[in-house]
């Protein structure tokens, strides 16, 4: 089975930190994704990745960046964590050429105070 | 505009009720057209896909529906469980590749016994 983990279930940060999430799987998937998720607005991309090193703004990429270093992981940074930027993160990969299924990891709730 | 748009919004039935899903969309190209399920708290499940060329497509007690020239799809559900109860999300995926989808903001079921 595919197993897309996300490094926390519940994160709770200060308007300015910094903040990391990390994204990890296991099946060796080309493509990665960030997804935020709002009650109302359905899921949302913010970047993805298709390869070690790469990134692609998705729809809504402002206030955040991303990192991949290793094909494995894939991190969401928030440079300076604003309340608007509370929401549930959702982690997903998929294999290129396979029907593009993306599996999810259980996600993140980040709440900004 | 790519859209996917579902209903209804949210439902409640009856355990052993079956129920139907809604889902229309407004996507050129079209590739797939995929129901997750997201149960609260958790990410989504991918439940079934279809093809431009599918018109039908089940998974146990879920059976989806695929009109590709009124371009809709209805995801029915048979004898309903408890368990049943999550969110349903309705995908379009705009070319092959898993980059270029396009989200339904989801229906919310709700099986009471």
């Amino acid at each position: 089975d595919v197993k897309v983990t996300q490094s926390s279930r519940y994160l709770v940060k200060r308007t300015g930190e910094k903040v990391f999430l990390e994204c990890v799987q296991d099946m060796d998937h080309e493509n990665m994704f960030w997804y935020r998720q709002d009650p109302g607005l359905g899921l949302r991309l913010i970047y993805f990745s298709y390869d070690v090193k790469m990134k692609e703004k998705g729809d809504i990429p402002e206030g955040y960046s991303v990192s991949r270093e290793k094909k494995e992981r894939f991190s969401l940074i928030l440079e300076s964590a604003s309340t608007n930027q509370t929401s549930m993160y959702l982690c997903a990969s998929s294999m290129t050429g396979k029907g593009d299924t993306q599996y999810f990891g259980p996600g993140t709730r980040l709440t900004v105070l | 505009k790519n859209q996917v748009e579902q209903s209804p919004q949210s439902l409640i039935i009856l355990e052993g009720k079956n129920c139907t899903l809604q889902c229309n969309y407004t996507v050129s190209p079209f590739s797939n057209l995929r129901w997750y399920k997201q149960d609260t708290g958790r990410g989504p499940v991918s439940l079934t896909i279809m093809t431009f060329s599918e018109n039908t497509k089940s998974n146990g007690r879920y059976t989806a529906t695929l009109d590709a020239d009124t371009k809709q799809s209805s995801l029915h559900i048979t004898a309903s469980q408890l368990s049943d109860s999550a969110s349903y999300i309705c995908v379009v995926s705009a070319i092959p590749g898993g980059t270029a989808l396009i989200f339904g903001k989801g229906t919310t079921l709700s099986v009471s016994s």
